[in-house]
């Protein structure tokens, strides 16, 4: 049963538009949630996290929101950039433990 | 500051032999956890340890795998023997005090 859900593996985005990328999760317990970046052959890289008690959290091009109510959280990158093309893997925490999604590959075409 | 250090980066074995993966966390951080990455699937948590301390190992397949972190600083995970379904990315993450875990840039492993 997966308590962390991604349910586009894929996405494509013209570049200099934005891309949004979704994430689910089924436990109200979860208290931070966090997004990593994943380039071919190298380890999960950390790009933004949100507290629970939070509904937003911008840094530069990225903004993660959060809607408790829908148990919900999505990733803004705007604008697009051909070096954001990755794997996108969303993350529920509690108590020190991450629960991962199984990841969004990102294109973002010149 | 220097990342997490995974070594080797790439291993290739047999069914049955046994294989062992070496992690340096960042310095100073005292959790360190061991992940299994599944191609086409997220990490999925092994082992965690606080210290020396083992803190989490619900998931680990104890009849095969072993983690230790002995002085409480690197790790090492070990494999024996091996089945064709551990072949996956193995990944050592650390953490200091906050929620962020940081990533090192795992072994490849294949069993043939």
């Amino acid at each position: 049963d997966q308590q962390v859900k991604q349910n586009s593996p894929s996405l494509s985005v013209q570049e200099g538009r934005i891309s949004i990328l979704n994430c689910d999760y089924t436990n109200s317990m979860f208290d931070y949630f966090l997004w990593y970046k994943k380039y071919p052959a190298e380890g999960p890289t950390f790009l933004i996290s949100i507290s629970s008690i939070k509904d937003k959290n911008e840094d530069g091009r990225f903004t993660v929101f959060l809607n408790k109510s829908a148990k919900h959280l999505s990733l803004h990158i705007v604008p697009s950039q051909p070096g954001d093309s990755a794997v996108y893997f969303c993350a529920a925490g509690y108590q020190g433990n991450l629960i991962f999604g199984k990841g969004t590959k990102l294109s973002v075409k010149p | 500051e220097a990342g997490v250090a995974q070594s080797p980066r790439y291993k290739i074995i047999e069914k049955r032999q046994s294989v062992a993966f070496w992690c340096n966390p960042i310095s100073g951080h005292a959790t360190l956890y061991w992940y299994q990455q599944i191609l086409g699937q997220g990490p999925k948590l092994l082992i965690q340890f606080q210290n020396n301390g083992v803190v989490d190992d619900s998931q680990l397949p104890k009849d095969r795998f072993s983690a230790e972190r002995l002085k409480g600083v690197d790790s090492t995970l070990k494999i024996q023997p091996a089945k064709l379904e551990d072949s996956a990315v193995y990944l050592c993450a650390s953490r200091l005090s906050t929620d962020t875990q940081y990533f090192g840039p795992g072994t490849r492993l294949t069993v043939l």
